[in-house]
């Protein structure tokens, strides 16, 4: 049972331009969502998290978009930058449910060209 | 600060035998976590321990084991290995009680 969806394997966008990757989950006791970007043979590498009681959060070139109702959400890098090339994962917490326990999606791969 | 640190980074093991994985976490942080990346299955959540305590269990049996140490550095055993166990074991600490966890570089198992 994959409670947390990312539908696109992968992703290439040019450089300058907007990379979007988007990520689906199933389980409405979710409640705390995070990015996570990461290099073959590296842990990943925490970008941004937004709660559920916000629809946006920005980071310098990231922002991520949560779409409660339709439990969606999605990242938005701009502008997209070679060194973006990577593999993207968006991950889901309970916080409800105690402990800080991760449920990752299957990620996407991200190719910025120049 | 110094990240999340991680012990060995490679390991070859045979099938059958045992391993303990090290991780000690950022300074201050309390809550260490733990996750095996494979091909087929992706980031997988394996347990989350908070001052001594395992505070989480994900779907592993029961030959996969950790512990940890009252100044936060976490261990975790995998009993009679199998050729299944080859992964990235990734540890990961964060400072209760915020979400985000930062994570170490990992401990690529390799079981033969």
């Amino acid at each position: 049972d994959q409670q947390v969806k990312q539908n696109s394997p992968s992703l290439s966008v040019q450089e300058g331009r907007i990379s979007i990757l988007n990520c689906d989950y199933t389980n409405s006791m979710f409640d705390y969502f995070l990015w996570y970007k990461k290099y073959p043979a590296e842990g990943p590498t925490f970008l941004i998290s937004i709660s559920s009681i916000k629809d946006k959060n920005e980071d310098g070139r990231f922002t991520v978009f949560l779409n409660k109702s339709a439990k969606h959400l999605s990242l938005h890098i701009v502008p997209s930058q070679p060194g973006d090339s990577a593999v993207y994962f968006c991950a889901a917490s309970a916080l409800t449910g105690g402990g800080n326990k991760l449920t990752f999606g299957t990620g996407t791969q991200l190719k910025v060209e120049l | 600060k110094a990240g999340v640190t991680q012990t060995p980074r490679y390991l070859i093991k045979t099938r059958g035998q045992q391993v303990t994985l090290s991780c000690s976490p950022i300074s201050g942080h309390r809550s260490v976590s733990w996750y095996q990346q494979t091909p087929g299955q992706g980031l997988q959540f394996l347990f989350e321990y908070f001052s001594e305590t395992q505070r989480n269990k994900g779907n592993f049996p029961g030959r996969f084991s950790g512990r940890q140490f009252s100044n936060s550095r976490s261990e975790m055993n995998v009993s009679t290995l199998e050729l299944g166990d080859s992964a990235l074991y990734l540890c990961a600490s964060s400072l209760w009680p915020d979400y985000e966890q930062y994570f170490g570089p990992g401990t690529r198992l390799t079981v033969t």
